[in-house]
C-alpha cells in the first residue's frame, strides 16, 4: 500500500516567513502527488498538484512544490507567510493505476503576527 | 467544493442508532470515495465505488456499508453507530483524470454520545 509520512503535525511560522512542510512517500515508481489545504471548519482544497510534467509546481495562493525523485520527496513552501495561510495541509498520492487516495496525516499551520 | 454536495452537514447520534450519509456529485465520473478524518491520523478511506454497481472496501470499513445507488450518488450507512465513529466525514469523486486529483464535499460532523 502507498505511504505519505508529512513530517511535523504542527508548523508556527512568522508572518512574512518561509513556510515549508515536508510530504515523502514511499513508492519504486513515481505517484500522482497532490497538495491540499483545509481552512478551519471546511472541505478539502487542492492547493497543487504534480503529474510529471515539470518537478517545480505552482499552485494557488503563492504555493509551490518541488519533486524530488532521488529522495521521494515533494515538499510545499511558501517564500512569505501570510495570516490567511493557518490551515492544516495534506500530501496526497495515488498510483498510476488507480484512482485511490492516499493521505499523509496532515500538518497545522499556525501564523504569527 | 462544487461538484460534491453531502447531507447532512452536522449530526449527533446516540449510540446504536443508525444513519445513513448522503452523497452526490455532478462531476460525471464513475468513481466515489468516502473517508472519515480524524485529528492527527489525515483521510482515512472507508469504502469506495469505481462504478455504478460495483463498491469495495478501503482501509477502515468496519461499522459502515455503502450503496452506489446510480452515477450520481453514493451513500454511507451506519447501522449501529458507536463512539468510535465520532469524525468527520468526506464524500469525493475525481476531477478528471488520475493526475487531475479530487474534488470534495463539504463534509459531515457526526458526533456519537
Amino acid at each position: 500500500a502507498q505511504s505519505v509520512t508529512q513530517l511535523g503535525s504542527h508548523v508556527s511560522v512568522s508572518e512574512g516567513a518561509l513556510v515549508l512542510l515536508r510530504c515523502n512517500y514511499s513508492s519504486s515508481v513515481p505517484p500522482y502527488l497532490f497538495w491540499y489545504v483545509q481552512y478551519p471548519n471546511q472541505g478539502l482544497q487542492l492547493l497543487l498538484k504534480y503529474t510529471s510534467a515539470a518537478t517545480l509546481v505552482k499552485g494557488i495562493n503563492g504555493f509551490e512544490a518541488e519533486f524530488k525523485k532521488s529522495e521521494t520527496s515533494f515538499h510545499l513552501t511558501k517564500p512569505s507567510a501570510h495570516m490567511s495561510d493557518a490551515a492544516e495541509y495534506f500530501c496526497a498520492v495515488n498510483q498510476k493505476e488507480d484512482y485511490k487516495l492516499s493521505f499523509g496525516a496532515g500538518t497545522t499551520v499556525t501564523v504569527r503576527a | 467544493n462544487a461538484g460534491v454536495t453531502q447531507t447532512p452537514k452536522f449530526q449527533v447520534l446516540k449510540t446504536g442508532q443508525s444513519m445513513t450519509l448522503q452523497c452526490a456529485q455532478d462531476m460525471n465520473h464513475n468513481s466515489m470515495y468516502w473517508y472519515r478524518q480524524d485529528p492527527g491520523m489525515g483521510l482515512r478511506l472507508i469504502y469506495y465505488s469505481a462504478s455504478e454497481g460495483t463498491t469495495d472496501k478501503g482501509e477502515v470499513p468496519n461499522g459502515y456499508n455503502v450503496s452506489r445507488l446510480n452515477k450520481r450518488e453514493f451513500s454511507l450507512r451506519l447501522e449501529s453507530a458507536a463512539p468510535s465513529q465520532t469524525s468527520v466525514y468526506f464524500c469525493a469523486t475525481p476531477l478528471g483524470t488520475r493526475a487531475a486529483g479530487y474534488t470534495f464535499g463539504s463534509g459531515t460532523r457526526l458526533t456519537v454520545v
